[in-house]
């Protein structure tokens, strides 16, 4: 597609339960990022892959958090355990080859809002 | 869809006028940054990006400028418009290290007044 596509746009999970997030990014990209946004502030970097490779882990949280891009392209944010500090937008981003200054700048999602009750 | 930035720091403007939007960055290793607008329900939509061996950049109706002895981004929006009502946050990376992780700032909420 033409943009970054998030499913579930909502997700509500009872505490305990596990839950995944889904990620398309854009066609071609290889770099994909997840970040958490908290109600009212900015989002907070978790993750990144080039390609398949997960390269940057230093923001998940907690071993409770997993992310995955087997194949370079969909990624799932995997979250276990849920708990209500959990509750955020998730923000899945892309971008192309990162020697096009264009295409640092990443492109992102709608987002996953998370409701943990 | 949800509510970005309810307790905000809100600069209102009326419709016409120039805006500022400021920013102050935490890391002097910093060497490149953005800014970009989220409206409600939805992510981040880039606008605009410097880096750190430049000190002005303009783009369709916005300059982004950088002091980098102060640490200060702004960006300024000419002839704001009813559509530029958003939340504002500029973001800053260490690009020239490979790491691709962004620290965003807090936010700035832009009301236009028609």
């Amino acid at each position: 597609g033409a943009g970054v596509s998030q499913s579930p746009r909502y997700k509500v999970a009872k505490r305990g339960q596990d839950v995944a997030l889904r990620c398309d990014p854009i066609s071609g990209h290889v770099s994909l990022f997840w970040y958490q946004q908290a109600l009212g502030q900015g989002p907070e970097f978790l993750t990144y892959f080039q390609n398949e490779a997960q390269l940057d882990k230093s923001g998940l949280p907690s071993d409770r958090f997993f992310a995955e891009r087997p194949e370079g392209s969909v990624s799932t944010l995997k979250i276990q355990r849920t708990q209500q500090e959990d509750s955020a937008v998730y923000l899945c981003a892309s971008s192309g080859d990162r020697g096009s200054s264009k295409d640092y700048g990443y492109t992102f999602g709608s987002g996953t809002r998370l409701t943990v009750v | 869809g949800e509510s970005v930035g309810l307790h905000l720091p809100t600069l209102s403007v009326q419709e016409g006028d120039n805006s500022i939007i400021n920013c102050a960055y935490s890391n002097s290793a910093s060497d490149y940054f953005i800014w970009y607008k989220q409206e409600s329900g939805k992510g981040p939509q880039f606008i605009i990006d410097i880096r750190s061996n430049m000190d002005k950049r303009q783009g369709q109706r916005v300059t982004v400028l950088l002091n980098k002895t102060v640490k200060h981004l702004s960006l300024q929006i000419a002839a704001t418009q009813p559509g530029d009502s958003a939340v504002y946050f500029c973001a800053e990376s260490l690009m020239d290290t490979g790491r691709r992780a962004l620290t965003f700032g807090s936010g700035t909420r832009l009301q236009v007044q028609p």
